[in-house]
């Protein structure tokens, strides 16, 4: 059965500091995999996607994350902190299929302070 | 071009009532996937609706359904409401089925249910 493993429940950076979010996943092949943020009373907004190729995917915002197949790995980063950036973050996975079923991790929280 | 629109965005019910959200999708778009996000459960596929089909379904039981109009809004009804089934009900729609098409949420219907 496929599972999406964020470590960290909530995480505290100071503004200007870089950030990085822990992804694992566990799936029968190499899944779609994809970075979404939420901000308070908002649905959920795609930062970023890897389906294939450069295994380091640059989004929106500023963010990015790198695929590491071998440990079955999507971290997701920046490198200064806004703080705006203060939301909860969720990685998901998805088939390379037309079946269109996001298994979601967690989600972390991140906190920004000034 | 609009968002995806959820309709209402706040629900308040009573055990075993039955509630029925709507969900508008972005225009052109033919495929529209709800989800459920709870704090306990996290963010958990309902299912998932193209040219009026349900061609998805996550591990919910019977109460939970939906349908698909001609012109792609879609429903999603609860029946015999439970405490459990409180939560925020995401609606995500995209141009065409498959996890590599990118979804855009809606900002939810967030259910009580008393």
């Amino acid at each position: 059965a496929q599972s999406v493993t964020q470590p960290d429940i909530h995480i505290t950076v100071s503004e200007g500091a870089s950030l990085e979010l822990r992804c694992n996943y566990s799936y029968g092949a190499t899944p779609y995999l994809f970075w979404y943020v939420q901000s308070p009373g908002q649905g959920l907004q795609l930062l970023l996607k890897y389906f294939s190729g450069d295994t380091l995917v640059q989004g929106i915002k500023g963010f990015e994350a790198e695929f590491k197949r071998s440990q079955s790995s999507f971290n997701l980063r920046k490198p200064s902190v806004h703080w705006s950036d203060a939301a909860e973050y969720f990685c998901a996975v998805g088939p390379r299929s037309n079946d269109y079923k996001l298994s979601f991790g967690a989600g972390t929280t991140v906190t920004v302070r000034a | 071009k609009a968002g995806v629109t959820q309709t209402p965005r706040y629900l308040i019910k009573t055990r075993g009532q039955q509630v029925t959200l709507s969900c508008s999708p972005i225009s052109g778009h033919r495929s529209v996937s709800w989800y459920q996000q709870t704090p306990g459960q996290g963010l958990q596929f309902l299912f998932e609706y193209f040219s009026e089909t349900q061609r998805n379904k996550g591990n919910f039981p019977g109460r939970f359904s939906g349908r698909q109009f001609s012109n792609s809004r879609s429903e999603m009804n609860v029946s015999t409401l439970e405490l459990g089934d409180s939560a925020l009900y995401l609606c995500a729609s995209s141009l065409a089925g498959g996890t590599g098409n990118e979804q855009f949420f809606g900002p939810g219907t967030r259910l009580t249910v008393l």
